[in-house]
């Protein structure tokens, strides 16, 4: 299994406060993205990394914000967490290399609840 | 541009076959599928890329109609261990930074 682990697993918070959630990786590999999960929407991209420093937005990031200082480490942060971002979170990671695309490896999710 | 999954669910009972069908209205570099377990993260089962190829993996197939823009998985002689959320991902751009936009699953229940 891919080494990703991500915390916390579960979070129950108010609105208005900030959220912060790790993804972090033992594979060295160069992309890691973020998505959340809801009924009905299926996986979502919220910001994805393709290198140290280096982010995009995805389809769904509004009111998300990301930070990669080390290969290692994809942070995502809710500044200020609304109940419409109650939902489960799913970081992953891809490997780069020539002559064709890789799969991506999905870590155990965090479920994050709103109030 | 999410990719449009069907069907949306799909009851089997053992050893039936069935297919689930991912198209795009837009013209695709690659296909990812994947596998989701209630409460578990989403396992990878197979790229294809441009090219019309198709692949295997155990009694799962899928092949891969770049000029349709579709993608259809196959499962075959299915399994009880089949059941679960199916998720194609597709991509647009050959360059880039692999990103990958899912569809929104399609519920496979396979019953004894």
């Amino acid at each position: 299994d891919a080494g990703i682990t991500q915390s916390p697993r579960h979070k129950v918070t108010e609105t208005g406060t900030p959220v912060t959630l790790r993804c972090h990786q033992t594979e060295n590999h160069r992309y890691m993205y973020w998505y959340r999960q809801d009924p009905g929407h299926g996986l979502r991209l919220i910001h994805y990394s393709y290198g140290v420093k280096d982010t995009d937005k995805g389809e769904v990031s509004d009111g998300y914000s990301v930070s990669r200082s080390k290969t290692e480490d994809f942070l995502l942060t809710l500044e200020s967490a609304t109940s419409s971002q109650t939902s489960v979170y799913f970081c992953a990671i891809s490997e780069s290399r020539a002559g064709g695309r890789q799969p991506q490896h999905f870590g155990d999710g965090t479920r994050l609840s709103i109030l | 541009q999410q990719p449009v999954q069907s069907p949306q669910a799909v009851i089997l009972r053992e050893g039936e076959d069935a297919v689930i069908n991912c198209s795009s209205s837009k013209a695709l570099y690659s296909v990812h599928w994947y596998r989701q377990k209630h409460g578990e993260a989403p396992v990878f089962l197979m790229i294809l890329l441009k090219g019309g190829e198709q692949k295997g993996h155990d009694k799962i197939s899928a092949s891969f109609n770049e000029k349709k823009q579709q993608s259809s998985l196959y499962l075959t002689a299915s399994q009880l261990s089949y059941s679960g959320t199916y998720f194609c991902g597709t991509e647009m751009n050959s360059g880039g930074y692999q990103k990958v936009t899912f569809g929104t699953g399609t519920k496979l229940q396979v019953i004894p």
